[in-house]
Formats: structure tokens, sequence, C-alpha cells
């Protein structure tokens, strides 16, 4: 069985570009989490979803931080426009209900310059 | 704001027990005590989790104090591939949702 799948692995941006990245989570997980985990850190949570719906967006920055979770399956994380402080791995995780454990994808590498 | 402390990093002879430790002084009766680990360059990878009871599973056993207030994880035959960091987490529950609040957590290196 496939995991959680995201891409793209690594991504070098310029700074006020935008930047989308794409989650796939493991076939009939409803809950979904996108994670940032900055150098020498623990993750941190930045939004979770109960299907289509966003249930914990409260750590998303919303200024500059969009995502969505259209049909309740994929996921996409946005940030326009970027900035050097967003330089993180960006992590997508899956869980079948709100309290499984959740499973983790390998992380979008960003690193804004 | 994570909820648990671990010692910033460990060495462990291979093949010998690897025994982690976590103190979660502030948990709540209804909050359960999660394991991770992330190798370098990977998404952490989920090893165990309890609420008050001892657990084993094929990877590692989980102890947990009576009092809740601390938690060991343990690793029985440690192995080179078994070096990563691990993360003691406590899961919250607030307004009926999850939440997974990792701290920095133990960097563990397995030496030949």
């Amino acid at each position: 069985e496939a995991g959680v799948v995201q891409s793209p692995r690594y991504k070098i941006i310029e700074k006020k570009q935008p930047v989308a990245f794409w989650c796939n989570p493991i076939s009939g997980h409803n809950t979904l989490y996108w994670y940032r985990q900055n150098l020498g850190q623990g993750p941190e949570l930045l939004i979770r979803y109960e299907n289509e719906e966003a249930v914990d967006d409260s750590q998303l920055p919303k200024d500059r931080f969009s995502a969505e979770r259209l049909k309740g399956v994929d996921s996409t994380l946005k940030i326009q426009p970027a900035e050097l402080g967003d330089s993180a791995v960006y992590l997508c995780a899956s869980s079948s209900g709100p309290g499984t454990e959740a499973f983790f994808g390998q992380g979008t590498r960003l690193t804004v310059v | 704001d994570a909820k648990t402390t671990q010692p910033t990093s460990m060495d462990c002879a291979e093949g010998r027990a690897a025994n982690l430790p976590c103190n979660h002084s502030t948990i709540s009766g209804n909050e359960y005590v999660y394991w991770y680990r992330q190798i370098h360059s990977q998404g952490p990878q989920y090893i165990i989790h309890g609420l008050k009871n001892n657990e084993t599973n094929e990877m590692a056993s989980l102890i947990i104090t009576e009092d809740r207030k601390s938690s060991t994880l343990i690793l029985p035959h440690a192995t080179l591939r078994d070096t990563a960091v691990y993360y003691c987490i406590v899961r919250v529950t607030t307004s009926g949702t999850y939440k997974y609040i990792f701290g920095t957590g133990t960097r563990l290196k397995v030496l030949a």
C-alpha cells in the first residue's frame, strides 16, 4: 500500500514568489494534516482537515498561507508571497480518523532565497 | 507550547536496549502519549502510543508511570538503523479535535 505522497520533494524560490505543495494521503484516510518543520525543531501543526473541512487552522498564517482539500482527498498548501523565514520542510500526514495514529509523507523542503 | 520534556541527545551501544525518557507532568487524564521517530531527511514514523497501561509492539515498548507524569520508550535491541530523532508527543484534545504537539525530541545515536 502506498504511503502519503508529497511533491515536489525540493523547491527553491525567490522571496515574494508564490509556491504550492501537493499531498496525496493514504487511500481511505479522512484526516489530513499539514505541518511545518524548521531546522532542528519538531514539526508544528499548520492545519488539519476532516474530509474537506478544515477543523483546526489556528496555526496557519492566513495572510500568506492558504490550503484546500477539494473532494476530501488530495490537498494543496500555498504560500503567496513567500518570505525568507518560510524556508522549512513542509510535511503532510494522514490518519484514518481523528483519534488514530498519523502517517507522514517525506516532506517538501522549501528554500526561499 | 510543547507539553513534553526530553533529553537533547543520547548514545546507545548496538545490540543494547535504548531507554528514552520523557516527562509530561501536565498531561490530562484523557491525553495519550505518542512516540514517533524521524530518520534524517524522512518524515516522522509512528512507533507506539498509550494512555495508562504499558504497551508493546514489534518495534518498541512503552512504559508509563502510574501517575502518568512520565514515560520511557524502550528499544530492546538497538541497531544502527535506529539512529534518529525520537519525539515524545502528548495528543491534546481541544474542542473535540485532536492535536499532536511535537517538542524538540531526543537525538539517539546508536554506536557500533
